[in-house]
């Protein structure tokens, strides 16, 4: 299986930051990563698809980039609603695999 | 719009089977290129995937859970079942149904809201 580790497990920052986290995949996948948004309590949401594709209604300061094993998400402008967890997935092979996530806090 | 919903018990024993059944609106699971995956996260934990089934009824099952896991589909009723059996309490988790498919990639564009699922004698 295809394992995508997370750097860092955990950030803190403050309103008004650019914060980038890292997603590393243990083989090849292409540009076939995504990133998600979870708040508690919710399901997680769609941000980034194809590596740089941001999701339809998704705010501009979300981006994603990366290719082959070494991707990341940066949030340009860090708004209160932002510190949740992030989650990367891979849809190259088989099994579909998660991120173990980021937990963004407020410092 | 796109929407999907968990249903399913609440509270299951150990050594039973657990039946969940994702019932969708917005697409058809007979158009080319759909799919649906159930996933699911442990309290605290990370995401893990465990199933998918497509419009053509390929199935496609985690490795180490496959020997327990069954996923079907009908279409007629726009729900996707999924069984689980030998439960034990590491099986306590929030599922997740979940929509793929579209230009024939594996990311999921819709959830359901999720459904707790506790293990306990």
């Amino acid at each position: 299986a295809i394992q995508l580790t997370q750097s860092p497990s955990s950030l803190s920052a403050s309103v008004g930051d650019r914060v980038t986290i890292t997603c590393r995949a243990s083989q090849g996948i292409s540009s076939a990563l995504a990133w998600y948004q979870q708040k508690p309590g919710k399901a997680p949401k769609l941000l980034i698809y194809d590596a740089s594709s941001l999701e339809s209604g998704v705010p501009s300061r979300f981006s994603g980039s990366g290719s082959g094993t070494d991707f990341t998400l940066t949030i340009s402008s860090l708004q209160p609603e932002d510190f949740v967890t992030y989650y990367c997935q891979q849809f190259n092979g088989f099994p579909l695999t998660f991120g173990q996530g980021t937990r963004l806090e407020i410092k | 719009q796109v929407t999907l919903k968990e249903s399913g018990p609440a509270m299951v024993k150990p050594t039973q089977t657990l039946t969940l059944t994702c019932t969708f609106s917005g697409f058809s699971l007979s158009t080319n290129e759909m799919r649906v995956s159930w996933i699911r996260q442990p309290p605290g934990k990370a995401l893990e995937w465990l199933a998918r089934i497509d419009w053509d009824d390929d199935k496609f099952y985690s490795t180490s859970l496959k020997t327990r896991l069954t996923i079907s589909k009908d279409p007629s009723k726009n729900q996707v079942v999924l069984t689980l059996t030998d439960l034990d309490p590491v099986d306590t988790a929030t599922y997740y149904c979940a929509r793929s498919g579209l230009g024939l990639t594996d990311y999921f564009d819709y959830w359901g809201q999720g459904a707790l699922v506790t293990v306990s004698s």
